[in-house]
């Protein structure tokens, strides 16, 4: 069974431009995730998806940071315009259901604003 | 604010040795405990899972839970140096957020 995939695995970006980051969840997967990581803040949660329907759409990160599922096997993260602070590794993450379900991790992807 | 304080920051043992690991959480609603292990440039991946109180083994990993103290653990003992990397405790109630620890990075000397 194939897990979590996440490209691109690096991307740099200047000040400005936009970016779209792709998750494709285990198969059969109906929550999907997007989390954001640094040293500083550690995992912190930017949207969840059940069932194709955006469920929570990360508050502070609402105004740039853009989620879509466009079909239950496919979601992407557009951040619109890019900053440096926002240099960090995205994950995509997806899982059977809530409590006890485990969330399975994809690789990450390493973005890096100039 | 942080619902679940992970310690050690970092951590370092002689391989062979154990490496200790552990987390308090401060919401008596969390019932499903994870560790995940994330070496450096991948994704966190889990290692256990721990739902009732007490020890749950799995080779040379073990957890404890006590619910009433809000107390997690995880022990490895023959900690090779492959173990080196950041581990994570998660907690989530009947919901679907997963809260996470700080994250413990852990460095065995070969």
């Amino acid at each position: 069974d194939a897990g979590v995939t996440q490209t691109p695995r690096h991307e740099v970006a200047e000040k400005g431009q936009t970016i779209i980051l792709k998750c494709e969840p285990v198969s059969g997967h109906n929550d999907l995730f997007w989390y954001r990581q640094t040293k500083i803040q550690g995992l912190e949660l930017l949207s969840y998806f059940r069932s194709k329907s955006l469920m929570e759409d990360g508050g502070a990160f609402k105004d740039r940071f853009k989620a879509e599922m466009l079909n239950s096997s496919f979601s992407t993260l557009k951040i619109q315009p890019t900053e440096p602070k926002d240099s960090a590794v995205y994950l995509c993450a997806s899982s059977l259901g809530q409590g006890a379900a485990e969330q399975f991790f994809g690789p990450g992807t390493r973005l890096t604003v100039l | 604010q942080q619902k679940v304080q992970q310690s050690p920051e970092s951590l370092s043992v002689p391989e062979g040795g154990m490496a200790s690991f552990n987390c308090t959480s401060s919401d008596r609603n969390f019932q499903y405990f994870w560790w995940y292990r994330q070496h450096s440039g991948e994704g966190p991946k889990a290692l256990m899972s721990i739902f009732s109180d007490g020890d749950k083994k799995e080779g040379r990993f073990t957890a404890h839970l006590n619910k009433a103290s809000l107390h997690v653990s995880l022990h490895i003992r023959d900690s090779q140096p492959s173990d080196s990397a950041l581990y994570f405790c998660a907690a989530r109630n009947m919901g679907y957020k997963l809260t996470f620890g700080t994250g413990t990075s852990l460095l065995v000397d070969p």
